[in-house]
């Protein structure tokens, strides 16, 4: 069984297309992230969530914005497409906060934005 | 501002060898550290988790070590095989305990 799946895997769109990428855990865990990892292979976090907050990292545009239907599922909807958006991004979910548990990923969405 | 650093940035040794990949974080009040590997056009595989109050954790040939004051980590990888062959990024939560920040990570290659 997979444990947390993202569809799709690859995405390939036009500058200024709005898209979205959903991401899904059937681990019952509280809490959900997305990262985003570069052409260096730099994994950043971009978001984490859980039913009562949302944590964005400030370097995040506000083009990229969290959706969750509910506690299984994290979509990330990004507008306007960028050059720059072009990259690999990972959904992640762990019980509660990262504090104490292990974060477990997705197996990553390639965007290429042309 | 938490910062992790990886070294070496890339490894290559002959299959059998023992290794070790160093991970070094600038703040020390961390409550975990999480060990990945990533395979090529793949996602994260957690190998290790290391509470704060531990000084390692094993699994099987991997065994990852945690000095909090030193603000460092090590993976000891013993007797290397061609399927250890991936990329290692170790991972600590930032100052507010929310989110994680990824070291570069450590390119390895295990020659047969």
């Amino acid at each position: 069984d997979t444990a947390v799946s993202q569809t799709p895997k690859y995405l390939v769109t036009q500058m200024g297309n709005d898209k979205s990428i959903k991401c899904e855990q059937n681990l019952g865990h509280d809490t959900m992230y997305w990262y985003k990892q570069d052409s260096k292979k730099f994994l950043k976090i971009m978001f984490s969530y859980n039913n009562k907050e949302l944590i964005i990292n400030e370097t995040v545009p506000n083009r990229f914005s969290p959706k969750s239907p509910d506690k299984a599922h994290l979509n990330l909807h990004i507008n306007s497409l960028e050059l720059g958006d072009s990259a690999v991004y990972f959904c992640a979910s762990s019980r509660f906060t990262g504090r104490f548990h292990e974060q477990y990923f997705g197996p990553g969405t390639r965007l290429t934005v042309t | 501002k938490q910062e992790v650093t990886q070294i070496p940035a890339a490894l290559s040794v002959p299959e059998g060898e023992n290794l070790v990949l160093n991970c070094s974080f600038t703040d020390s009040a961390i409550y975990n550290l999480q060990w990945f590997r990533q395979d090529p056009g793949k996602g994260l595989t957690s190998l290790l988790l290391i509470q704060s109050s531990q000084r390692e954790q094993t699994s099987g040939r991997l065994n990852a070590s945690l000095d909090k004051s030193s603000g460092r980590s090590t993976l000891y990888i013993a007797a290397s095989q061609p399927g250890d062959s991936a990329t290692y990024l170790c991972a600590v939560p930032d100052n507010y305990g929310q989110n994680f920040v990824f070291g570069p990570g450590t390119r390895l290659s295990v020659l047969p």
